[in-house]
């Protein structure tokens, strides 16, 4: 079955900087989510991704799925206090369809 | 437009009592998952359903069971509650497989002591 690595654990960062948390998958990836979640509430939809290659962005917030649809980076320019919050990539666990899976989470603290 | 609604939103339940969560949503969605969140495992699946009157098994179903009787409905039972099923549980729904946004809920923290 599908599993979904996400590196790092957890990155600090000070306000301002630039940084990237990545998304790794054992077979090819199809729909691949990120979602950002703070703490003690529920999570919001980032964006989608599906074709190879495919890039999008909202915000200072930039999503890729590489070619080959086995990684995935999520990148944050100049960061911000706002952005704090774990973030999570999701995508099909395999097997039948509705095996919706998650990885374990990118906890990110943005220093003012 | 209220989305994916959870009830209830705390509990706290004895070693060995039941309950049942309720998750609705008003989208109209065929897909719905259940989710356990804890602490360095993120997100984990525990039943999903593809459509009315169908559920699937995810990651972790032991001790759960899961029912889809109307199509904007999925309740997840716990019949006999353990400390290790002390979480936060989030429900989801989807209007496509791998096609389309999952929405969530706000989650529901259980206790069990």
């Amino acid at each position: 079955s599908q599993e979904l690595e996400q590196s790092p654990q957890s990155l600090i960062v000070q306000e301002g900087k630039n940084l990237t948390i990545n998304c790794t998958s054992s077979k090819t990836l199809y729909g691949l989510y990120w979602y950002k979640q703070k703490y003690g509430e529920g999570l919001i939809f980032l964006m989608m991704l599906q074709k190879g290659g495919e890039e999008k962005s909202h915000e200072k917030i930039t999503a890729k799925l590489d070619e080959k649809k086995q990684q995935s980076s999520l990148h944050i320019t100049a960061s911000q206090p706002s952005h704090a919050g774990i973030y999570l990539c999701g995508a099909d666990g395999g097997g039948s369809q509705g095996n919706l899976i998650f990885g374990k989470g990118t906890k990110l603290s943005v220093k003012p | 437009n209220a989305g994916v609604t959870q009830t209830p939103k705390f509990r706290v339940l004895k070693t060995g009592q039941s309950m049942t969560l309720l998750c609705a949503q008003d989208m109209n969605h065929e897909y719905m998952y259940w989710y356990r969140q804890d602490p360095g495992m993120g997100l984990r699946l525990i039943h999903y359903s593809v459509g009315e009157g169908t559920t699937a098994k995810g990651e972790v179903p032991d001790g759960y069971n899961v029912s889809r009787l109307k199509k904007q409905n999925f309740l997840l039972g716990l019949e006999s509650a353990a400390p290790s099923q002390t979480s936060v549980y989030f429900c989801a729904s989807s209007y496509m497989w791998a096609r389309a946004e999952a929405f969530f809920g706000q989650g529901t923290r259980l206790t069990v002591v």
